[in-house]
């Protein structure tokens, strides 16, 4: 089945740089990509999305790319604020397992002021 | 605003205790889901459900099962609780197709003593 791997586990920045986090996936018909934050305390919420028909995706500051060759997909965010602070989780969701996500484990993001 | 309700935000119950983790969706979404999230393994499926009285084994569904007598009420039950089902419960739904991705509850956090 589906396997999604994220790195780093653990990401420290200064305010105002960017971060950037990484997750391969192993099942080459895996074609719909989400990713989650997750701030302390409160449930997981979407930010961002990608399909697998498209390279990037872009919505202010955060950024997703998509490679499919090399399955594996990238969160970018720029001008890191404290507010971004928070785990990350992405995923990955194919038509083959129906309607389910496969997680990766999470990124804890700091943004360091 | 809140589109997935979990009854319970902390439950504290006993060795060998059946409990129950209720989850409502007012979305009229067809698929519907429990993950439990542990440090450093992400979250990880247990049970999920396409349709009313339809359930399927996650992941990890030792030791739990689910029921799903209406549409918008998915529930987990720990048949026979035990420390190691100490844990965040987390709840989502999700509509048909490929482009909307999981809502979720604010998850219930469940200690066994």
């Amino acid at each position: 089945g589906e396997n999604v791997e994220q790195h780093p586990s653990t990401l420290s920045v200064q305010e105002g740089d960017s971060a950037v986090i990484k997750c391969t996936y192993s099942d080459s018909a895996s074609n719909y990509f989400p990713w989650y934050k997750q701030e302390l305390g409160k449930r997981p919420q979407l930010i961002i999305d990608i399909r697998s028909n498209v390279g990037e995706k872009k919505d202010q500051r955060i950024a997703v790319t998509l490679n499919k060759t090399a399955k594996h997909f990238s969160l970018h965010i720029t001008e890191t604020q404290p507010e971004d602070s928070a785990v990350y989780f992405c995923a990955a969701a194919s038509y083959n397992y129906g309607q389910n996500f496969v997680f990766g484990p999470g990124t804890r993001l700091s943004v360091l002021p | 605003d809140v589109k997935v309700t979990q009854s319970s935000r902390y439950l504290v119950k006993r060795t060998g205790e059946k409990v129950f983790l209720e989850c409502v969706q007012d979305m009229d979404h067809e698929n519907m889901f429990w993950y439990r999230q542990d440090p450093g393994l992400g979250l990880r499926l247990i049970y999920f459900s396409y349709d009313v009285k339809m359930k399927e084994k996650g992941d990890i569904p030792e030791g739990y099962s689910v029921s799903r007598e209406k549409k918008e009420r998915f529930s987990l039950i720990l048949e026979s609780a035990s420390t190691n089902q100490t844990s965040m419960y987390l709840c989502a739904s999700r509509g048909t197709g490929g482009d909307y991705g999981y809502t979720f509850g604010s998850g219930t956090r469940l200690t066994v003593v």
